[in-house]
């Protein structure tokens, strides 16, 4: 079955570094989203995705983020100078054009230190 | 902004009983759908509802959508220490460049003792 791949599972930074978090969609999806949950809190909606352009940005989604479709398959979440506030599991999603069901993939446990 | 209220936030229950969790908003969506997150995984999707009024099953696991599509429930039959989890409920936008876009609820924690 079809599923969307995040990597890394886990990833450590200091505080003040760049991290990417990589994500592949699922083959014929066209939307795809980037949710955040912290720890004991609800998964939140960072932005959304179609057509190589940014639909949607909650205000989360500042300045220090960027989101970026550099191939066929992969997308991707740019943190430019990370914060202790950043610490959160990250989730990438996709979904078809016909259906508002999304599909997640496993997460990206960010540890910011 | 939406908000999706969901409840009860924790479910402690015994093998065998019946329970249900609700999600709640003053806003319409075009869906909702229900997850089952296990910890340090991504959500799973359970079930999409779309029409107002409509209910799905899934074994012992029945979901219904509210006729204004602002609410939804799940009701689990004679649960099992199995069905243990975090439900969540999302609802979908219902239209513009935010269609599609997901609201999550806060979570229902269920505990289902042998």
């Amino acid at each position: 079955e079809p599923e969307v791949t995040q990597t890394p599972s886990h990833q450590v930074t200091q505080m003040g570094q760049e991290v990417i978090l990589h994500c592949v969609p699922i083959s014929n999806h066209l939307y795809f989203y980037w949710y955040r949950q912290i720890l004991g809190q609800k998964v939140e909606f960072l932005v959304s995705f179609y057509n190589n352009e940014i639909s949607e940005k909650s205000e989360i989604f500042d300045d220090q983020f960027s989101v970026e479709r550099p191939d066929g398959s992969n997308f991707t979440l740019k943190i430019r100078s990370t914060k202790l506030e950043d610490s959160a599991m990250y989730f990438c999603a996709s979904r078809d054009r016909w259906n508002t069901e999304a599909f997640f993939g496993q997460g990206t446990r960010l540890t910011v230190v | 902004t939406q908000l999706l209220e969901q409840s009860p936030q924790f479910l402690s229950i015994q093998e065998g009983e019946n329970l249900t969790v609700y999600c709640n908003s003053s806003s319409v969506f075009s869906s909702l759908q229900w997850y089952r997150q296990e910890p340090g995984e991504g959500p799973v999707l359970l079930v999409t509802v779309v029409t107002g009024g409509e209910v799905k099953k899934l074994k012992r696991l029945t979901f219904q959508f509210g006729d204004a599509r602002k609410d939804s429930s799940l009701h689990i039959t004679a649960a099992q220490p199995g069905d243990t989890g975090l439900y969540l409920c999302a609802g979908a936008n219902a239209g513009g460049t935010s269609y599609g876009k997901l609201t999550f609820g806060q979570g229902t924690i269920l505990t289902v003792h042998p």
